[in-house]
């Protein structure tokens, strides 16, 4: 059963560049959520899909855009990277509300993003 | 909105030795879900054990152990028998039991506490 996966592993880009992060979740999950993580900090939660549609936001600016496909993949995308956006990107999978009980979230192991 | 806090950049242990790891953390909701997550330098975030607010009894699972107080808003974990693949960031994150919309809520996470296990 594959978990969490995510591409690219590493990439570079120049300042003002756009990029594009993927992320596929684990088998059986419908739900993706994406969180920056900075060097030495916690990770932030950017934005959660469920359905095809953006259900919750953190405190992200509009630069910072996602998708999510009918086979639940996503997409996370970055407008006018600035050096600031270095970062690990984690992407979380998890089934939606379950009540309750709740269920468990589990993540990849992230793309690294470097802005020069 | 919530918060939380783990106000021990790095702590150390003996192996074979406890260690207890602090998290505070600040909501007005009453139902919600607590953890601890392991980072080791592949990156990957692991979960180590899972705390939901209504139950009164602490979380265990194996050698890892929480003490949680819901009126304190503190949530510690103790590690005991520590071994060196304990060595590692650990990030204490909150989570609403909120339905958004038919999707559960995000993760709000804390700082993280590096911990050193000493041979």
């Amino acid at each position: 059963d594959a978990g969490v996966t995510q591409s690219p592993t590493h990439l570079i880009k120049t300042r003002g560049q756009q990029v594009t992060l993927r992320c596929s979740p684990k088998s059986g999950h419908d739900t993706v959520s994406w969180y920056q993580q900075a060097l030495g900090q916690g990770p932030q939660f950017i934005f959660q899909y469920y359905e095809e549609e953006e259900r919750q936001r953190g405190n992200f600016p509009d630069r910072f855009s996602g998708h999510q496909f009918p086979n639940y993949s996503s997409e996370l995308n970055v407008n006018a990277l600035l050096l600031g956006d270095s970062a690990l990107y984690l992407c979380a999978s998890s089934l939606g509300w379950q009540g309750r009980a709740g269920n468990t979230i589990y993540f990849g192991e992230g793309s690294w993003l470097t802005v020069v | 909105a919530q918060t939380v806090t783990q106000s021990q950049p790095e702590m150390s242990v003996q192996e074979a030795e406890t260690v207890t790891l602090s998290c505070t953390y600040d909501t007005s909701e009453s139902d919600y879900y607590l953890f601890w997550y392991k980072q080791p330098p592949s990156r990957q975030m692991i979960l180590v054990i899972r705390q939901e607010a209504y139950k009164q009894q602490n979380a265990t699972e194996n050698r890892f152990s929480v003490n949680f107080q819901k009126a304190a808003k503190s949530f510690s974990l103790k590690i005991s028998d520590s071994q060196l693949g304990d060595a590692a960031m650990y990030f204490c994150a909150y989570r609403s039991a909120r339905n958004y919309g038919g999707s559960q809520g995000n993760l709000i996470f804390g700082k993280g506490t590096k911990l050193s296990v000493k041979p």
